[in-house]
C-alpha cells in the first residue's frame, strides 16, 4: 500500500491557467507538507498542515492555496500557473510538529509552457 | 538567512571506495536528517540524529552529528552502485523550520 500518494504525476499546463494536486497519506500521521524542488534539487517548505490546520506558512506568493478537507488529504490548489511555477512538488506527512520521520510522495513534476 | 551547505556537490567514485559527504551550516539544529533521492522518486528518509556528537550506523553508512550541532557527516564504507543517487541533509531549527541542503551528487563506478 502506497504511504502517500499524489496525483497527478505530471502535469504540464499553460501559463495563466488554474491547477490543483492532491495529496492522500494512508499512515495515520497528525502533520503534512508541501515542499518545492527547483531544478537545482533544492528543496524548500511552503507550508504544513497539522491536523488540518495550517502550521508552517512560507514566503510563497498567494496564488498557492493549500486546502485540507480533513487529516489525511492536503492539496495544493495554484492559481494563474507562472513559468517560474515550473518544478517537482513533493507532498510529505509526519506524526507530531517536529521531524520525527517524513515520508515523501513520489512528486509531481508542474510544467508551465 | 540559514543555509545549510553540502559538500561536495558532485562525487563520483570507483566501486569499493569509501567516501564521506559533508553538511554543514552556522546555525545551530535540534535535529538534523539525511535523505537518499534516485531520480524521479521523492527522498527517502535515511536517519535523524538529534544528539550532538551522536553517531548512527546503518549496515555501510554511518551518520554524525557534530558536538555543537551544526554540521554532519555521512560516510561510506565500500560504496556499491547501488548508493548512487543525490544525498540531501535537512535541519530542524529552533523555530521549527525545516531547511534543505543543496544535496550531493554521488555515483558509483562499477
Amino acid at each position: 500500500d502506497t504511504a502517500v500518494s499524489q496525483t497527478p504525476k505530471y502535469l504540464v499546463t499553460q501559463m495563466g491557467n488554474d491547477k490543483s494536486i492532491k495529496c492522500e497519506q494512508n499512515l495515520g500521521h497528525d502533520t503534512m507538507y508541501w515542499y518545492k524542488q527547483d531544478s537545482k534539487k533544492f528543496l524548500k517548505i511552503m507550508f504544513s498542515y497539522n491536523n488540518k490546520e495550517l502550521i508552517i506558512n512560507e514566503t510563497v506568493p498567494n496564488r498557492f492555496s493549500p486546502k485540507s478537507p480533513d487529516k489525511a488529504h492536503l492539496n495544493l490548489h495554484i492559481n494563474s500557473l507562472e513559468l517560474g511555477d515550473s518544478a517537482v512538488y513533493f507532498c510529505a506527512s509526519s506524526q507530531g510538529t517536529y521531524i520525527y520521520e517524513q515520508y515523501f510522495g513520489p512528486g509531481t513534476r508542474l510544467t508551465v509552457t | 538567512t540559514q543555509l545549510l551547505e553540502q559538500s561536495p556537490q558532485f562525487l563520483s567514485i570507483q566501486e569499493g571506495e569509501n567516501l564521506t559527504v559533508y553538511c554543514n551550516s552556522s546555525s545551530v539544529f535540534s535535529s538534523l536528517q539525511w535523505y537518499r533521492q534516485e531520480p524521479g522518486e521523492g527522498p527517502v528518509l535515511l536517519v535523524t540524529v538529534v544528539t550532538g556528537g551522536e553517531v548512527k550506523k546503518l549496515k555501510r553508512l554511518t551518520f554524525q552529528f557534530g558536538d555543537a550541532r551544526k554540521d554532519s557527516s555521512l560516510h561510506i564504507t565500500a560504496a556499491q552502485p547501488g548508493d548512487t543517487g543525490l544525498y540531501l541533509c535537512a535541519g530542524e531549527d529552533r523555530d521549527d523550520k525545516i531547511i534543505f541542503g543543496k544535496g550531493t551528487r554521488l555515483h558509483i563506478l562499477p
